[in-house]
């Protein structure tokens, strides 16, 4: 069973852009939750999309965003990029059946560099 | 607010001997915690949960205890290998609310041979 994907694996952008991220999660997986992980902060939770929606929402400002699409691919976009953005971008799947926990899996990230 | 902290960024440990990472929480809500490893270049992978009811669990060379009173968790590693070097990560959930995880910031273990 193929892993969490993520495309691209590395970027580089200047201030100011926008840049999208692509998440390809578990099969059967129908929730998608999107990380910033940076040095000293640890993974920030940005939101989660279940169905087409977006369920949960972390505290970052609205230049982040993100959508689910049918077959449960996500995306998230950042626009006007500044230089704290730069981070490891991770995505998570989980099948979110109700009643208990469900396992997160992580894909390898996106590596996002602003200069 | 950091609800969840991991306060030893780093931690070197000899081969063979016992690895003791910590982690505290604030959020007396939280009713489920889990371990995860994460190597370079890889997404964090889970190796080991721990729910409110319980005050241990065992899983092979790793035993998480919980110490709720305290809002405690540690992750015992016994014996450690040069393999379990990573970061890991205290995560914790309210698994009756929006479960949404949140993440400790992390502890640099190396396994030193």
């Amino acid at each position: 069973k193929a892993g969490v994907t993520q495309t691209p694996r590395y970027l580089i952008k200047t201030r100011g852009q926008q840049v999208t991220l692509s998440c390809s999660p578990i099969s059967g997986h129908r929730s998608v939750s999107w990380y910033q992980q940076t040095p000293g902060q640890g993974l920030q939770f940005l939101f989660e999309y279940f169905s087409e929606t977006q369920r949960n929402k972390g505290n970052f400002p609205g230049r982040f965003s993100g959508r689910q699409f049918s077959n449960s691919r996500s995306e998230m976009n950042v626009s006007t990029l500044e230089l704290g953005d730069s981070a490891l971008y991770l995505c998570a799947s989980s099948r979110a059946t109700s009643g208990s926990y469900n396992e997160q899996f992580f894909g390898p990230g996106t590596r996002l560099t602003v200069l | 607010d950091q609800q969840v902290k991991q306060n030893s960024p780093s931690l070197s440990v000899q081969e063979g001997r016992i690895s003791i990472l910590n982690c505290d929480y604030t959020n007396s809500m939280f009713d489920y915690f889990l371990w995860y490893k994460k190597y370079p270049a890889e997404g964090p992978t889970f190796l080991i949960s721990i729910s409110s009811i319980k005050d241990k669990n065992e899983d092979g060379r790793f035993t998480v205890f919980l110490n709720k009173s305290a809002k405690h968790l540690s992750l015992h590693i016994v014996p450690s290998q040069p393999g379990d070097s990573a970061v890991y990560f205290c995560a914790a959930i309210y698994t009756r609310g929006n479960e949404k995880l949140t993440f400790g910031t992390g502890t640099r273990l190396t396994i030193i041979p």
